[in-house]
Parts: C-alpha cells; structure tokens; sequence
C-alpha cells in the first residue's frame, strides 16, 4: 500500500523567511503528485502536481514553488513567506484502481 | 475553472439523527469522490463514483451520483459521534489531473 510521507507536522515561520517543506511517497513508482492548501481548517485549494521528475504544474499565481527531483519527492519551496502563506499543506497521490488519494499528515504552517 | 460547490457549509445534529450534504458542480464530473477529515486530521478517502445514477453504501453511509453527473449527495443514517468531521466531495472535470474539492461539511454530533 502506498503511504505518503511529510514532515515537520508544524512549523513556526517568521516573515520574509525561506521555506521547504518535503514529501515523500513509499509503495509505488513514478506517482502523481500533488500539493493542496487548507486555509482556516476548510477547502482545499490545489497549488501544484506533477506528472513526473522534472515536471510541475502550477495552479494558482503565488509566493510558492515547487520541485521534484526525484521520482517519489516533492517539495514545495518560498524564498520569502507571507502572512497569507500560513494554512494546513498537504501532498497527496492517487493510489490504487479506486481513484481515491491518499493524503499525507499534513504540514501546519503559521507565519508570523 | 471547474467550481464546487458543497452545502450546508455546518450541521450539528443530536446523536441518532441522519445526516446529508450535497454537492454540486459547475460541470459535468467524470467522477465523484468523497473524504472525510476528523477535526486535526488530514482527509481520508471514502469512496469513487463513476456512473450516472450510482448508488453506494458502506455501512451507515449512502453515496449517491446524479443522473447529469453534474451532483452528488452523502446520507449518514442514525449519526454516531464518531461520524464528527468534515465531510468533502470532490471530483475531475475536464482534467483527469486535476482534483476539485468543494469547501466540505462540517458535522458536529451532539451526545
């Protein structure tokens, strides 16, 4: 079974300060990847996917990037946080012939 | 962009009542899925569906799609307090990479 790996669970981050938040995919090859946005404890807004090594896709115009340089990791990067950054990120992967994603833990992020 | 949209946004009901959401899209869906997220926690994948009309059930929960797979509902019977959580839809449209998710339901079960 596939499990999705993301750490820290919580972070701290003062503004104007870099970020890097990692994900990492066990029990399968060459996954979609994708990072979402939780603001508030609701909705959840996609920022990115990935297809594969080198390949991203960004869905909303803002202070975030993304990198995959390997097959089953995916970061999500800022050279200078904002307020508005603060929210719930987590990666997800489609898993199995049931369509459905598996989410990671989650990173809780408050930029203060 | 695809949009979808989940009512109501909070339910609070008292243990034993039935509960439903409902959720809606801008577009026809190529398929439907649901997840429930316990307050703290990260959404956990409940169940797909793909054909016009389905119906599925897990124990107490009823999944329906509708016929324009434009809409789908969750019905929970006999609510439990271990139903608390916030219930999302979610679904492709056009893209088969791209997961919308509506805003979710929240349900608080009072004992």
């Amino acid at each position: 079974s596939q499990t999705i790996h993301q750490w820290p669970a919580t972070l701290v981050q003062p503004v104007g300060s870099p970020l890097s938040l990692e994900c990492t995919v066990e029990g399968t090859s060459n996954p979609n990847l994708y990072w979402y946005r939780q603001a508030a404890g609701r909705g959840l807004q996609l920022l990115f996917y990935s297809v594969g090594i080198g390949q991203i896709s960004s869905e909303v115009p803002q202070n975030l990037s993304a990198s995959r340089p390997q097959d089953r990791q995916f970061i999500l990067s800022s050279k200078k946080l904002l307020l508005s950054d603060s929210g719930f990120y987590l990666c997800a992967s489609p898993w199995d012939s049931a369509g459905g994603y598996t989410f990671g833990s989650g990173t809780r992020l408050t930029v203060v | 962009g695809q949009q979808v949209m989940q009512i109501p946004q909070y339910q609070h009901v008292q243990e034993g009542e039935d509960f439903t959401t409902y959720c809606n899209s801008s577009t026809t869906l190529s398929n439907i899925q649901w997840y429930k997220q316990r307050p703290g926690g990260h959404p956990v994948f409940l169940i797909q569906l793909v054909k016009s009309g389905e119906v599925k059930k897990q124990k107490r929960l009823t999944f329906q799609f509708g016929e324009a797979k434009k809409n789908s509902s969750l019905h929970i019977t006999a609510t439990q307090t271990t139903d608390v959580g916030t219930y999302f839809c979610a679904g492709h449209g056009g893209s088969n990479y791209k997961l919308t998710f509506g805003k979710g339901t929240l349900l608080t079960v009072n004992p």
